[in-house]
Formats: structure tokens, sequence, C-alpha cells
């Protein structure tokens, strides 16, 4: 059911950026990007969401593509603490009421 | 400002038992989501709740029920347990705003079935 697509994993030096990529291939004009992320089966963590602009926030960047097939977080400063599972998730329009996760990306930053 | 809150945050219970699990919203929002996550999977939707009506459904039996009360708090009710229902309960709360609807989760209630 997801319609996006994640790596499996990602490794990432501490106090190096982490660029998490997501496609969306299918994604329509209204629907807009989301990523969370989730700490070892805590709660997911909203991190930042956006349409066809690049967003920041204190805690990531997203930069999706002209063509909003794709999008990128940021996350400029990676610590130890960031490592989790990022989540990317588009708002499907005719079940605009809930999020679809697919499997993520399991981040682990090294120190 | 408090956030999203479950309870309780363990539970173990036997097959063929019925659970609640609550969860308070944050300040502000309306909307209450439920979703199961089982262990190494993404969550899975369970239902929405606004004004105190279930407005949409996902996959799940009819052994999952809910209900939202007049201060937009909420409760899921699954009946019947079975092994399967084993997994994190997580509930999201927002302010309905259409596709911009950010959902904030609380941390979970982990149910163990036996």
């Amino acid at each position: 059911d997801a319609k996006t697509t994640q790596p499996t994993s990602m490794d990432c030096a501490e106090g190096r950026a982490a660029n998490l990529p997501c496609n969306h291939s299918t994604i329509s004009g209204n629907e807009y990007v989301y990523w969370y992320r989730q700490i070892h089966s805590q709660g997911p963590q909203y991190i930042i969401h956006g349409l066809k602009n690049n967003e920041t926030n204190e805690m990531a960047s997203l930069i999706i593509t002209e063509d909003r097939k794709s999008s990128t977080l940021i996350l400029p400063h990676a610590t130890l603490r960031d490592t989790a599972v990022y989540y990317c998730i588009v708002r499907v329009p005719q079940a605009a009421y809930k999020y679809i996760f697919g499997t993520g990306t399991r981040l682990k930053v090294l120190a | 400002d408090a956030g999203v809150t479950q309870s309780p945050t363990h539970l173990i219970k036997t097959r063929g038992q019925q659970v609640t699990l609550r969860c308070s919203p944050k300040s502000g929002h309306d909307t209450v989501s439920w979703y199961q996550q089982a262990l190494g999977q993404g969550p899975q939707f369970i239902f929405q709740y606004y004004e105190e009506e279930e407005r949409q459904r996902g996959n799940f039996p009819d052994r999952f029920s809910g209900h939202q009360f007049p201060n937009y708090s909420s409760e899921l009710n699954v009946n019947a347990l079975l092994l399967g229902d084993s997994a994190l309960y997580l509930c999201a709360s927002s302010l309905f705003r259409g596709a911009q609807e950010t959902q904030y989760f609380g941390p979970g209630t982990r149910l163990l079935v036996l």
C-alpha cells in the first residue's frame, strides 16, 4: 500500500550530514510529503513536511525535486541520538485521514 | 504543554480476553487516530475519531472498536484477543486541516497476548 520507497538502512558518521532519500514517483499534485522518525519503539516523532518548496526547521531540511517524484531529508550534523528508523509518508488524497507507513530507513549514526 | 499521553504503558493479557487502551490528545487537538505496530513493521492505521465519530477505518476486524469523548480523549477496545494482537498500539492526535493535518504520536502501549 505504501506509495514511497526508501533504502532499508544507512550509516552516517557523527557530525556529518545525513541525507535520507525517498522515492514517491506516483505522487499527486496536492499530496504532501511527511517525515517522521521512531527511536527504539517509542512513538513516531514528527520531523518536517512539505508540498513542493524546500523546507527547513530546527530539526532538518527537506529537499523536494522539481518534478516532486523524490525527496531528501537532511540532518545537517548527525548525532548519536539521531539513530532511528526514518519514515517518509505521502498523504493519500482518497484516504486523507490516515498515514500509510512503509518500512522506513534504519539510520545508524556512528561515533 | 503536555503532548499525547497513553495508558497503560505495558499490558499483558491472555487469549480471549478484552482490553481497553486510553489516549489523551495534545492540547488543542480534536482528532485522534489509532495505529498498531507489530515488531519490525511500520505502524498500521486502525481508525480515526473526530467529533466523537469514527471518520475512517483501516483493514481491521470488528473486534477493534473505539470511542471518543467530548473532551477529545479516546479509547481503543479489542475483544477476543488473539496472539497476533500483540503489538505496540500508538495513538496520534491532530487538528483537522485536510491535507496538511500533522499527527503527533504518543509513546504507545505495548500489549502482549499470551
